[in-house]
């Protein structure tokens, strides 16, 4: 069974301040994705990275994948109080079908 | 539409009871998925639907749990006997292709509370 683990499952920090998020597995994903959930509300995807070794920039946002596709991380850079959410990791599983497997989340506050 | 469309957003149900969960996706959507997440949890997968087929029910936790799309379009997630474990938010999400990396579109979920 493929298993992501997420960390820290909780963030508090203050605006301004920068923040790592973790994603690993022992298993290879053919690609990995990271969403964002805010209460109410579904996930919203970020981004989508397939390639070992690729990182992609998204505004104040860095995410990396592990050379080996097993491990993904999110950078924020000085975070604001509007990034405060759920941040979901995503990968796909081995069947082919599109179906994704979750990380268990982390929430992130950011305090003005 | 414009974006995945889940009814109702809010439902409280007595134990005991069945109640019907439906997802109405972006137009042209292929692929359609239901996800179960428990609060402030991970999403559990439960069904993958590639048009009217179901490839994969694996995630479907007992047999109360049913769905089925029609028309390669609405989708409805049936819970019979309802428990008081089924308490979730179930996300419908579709994609435009099977292949993951296409990313999903969710709706807002619906909550479902049974007491």
């Amino acid at each position: 069974t493929q298993l992501l683990e997420q960390s820290p499952q909780f963030l508090s920090i203050q605006e301004g301040e920068n923040l790592t998020v973790y994603c690993n597995s022992s298993s290879v994903f053919s690609s990995l994705q990271w969403y964002r959930q805010e209460p109410g509300e579904g996930p919203v995807l970020l981004v989508t990275v397939v390639t070992g070794g690729e990182v992609k920039k998204l505004k104040r946002l860095t995410f990396q994948f592990g050379d080996a596709r097993k491990d993904s991380s999110l950078h924020i850079t000085a975070a604001q109080p509007g990034d405060t959410g759920l941040y979901l990791c995503a990968g796909e599983g081995p069947s082919n079908t599109g179906k994704l497997i979750f990380g268990q989340g982390t929430t992130l506050q950011v305090k003005p | 539409g414009a974006g995945v469309s889940q009814s109702p957003s809010n439902k409280v149900t007595e134990k005991g009871k069945d109640v019907e969960l439906r997802c109405d996706p972006i137009s042209g959507h292929t692929a359609l998925y239901w996800y179960r997440q428990s609060l402030g949890q991970g999403l559990e997968f439960l069904i993958y639907f590639q048009g009217n087929s179901a490839p994969d029910k694996s995630g479907l936790p007992s047999d109360r749990f049913s769905a089925e799309r029609t028309g390669g379009s609405v989708s409805t997630l049936t819970i019979q006997r309802t428990q008081q474990e089924d308490s979730a938010v179930y996300l419908c999400a579709s994609s435009s292709s099977w292949a993951a990396n296409y990313g999903y579109t969710f709706g807002s979920g619906t909550r479902l509370t049974v007491v």
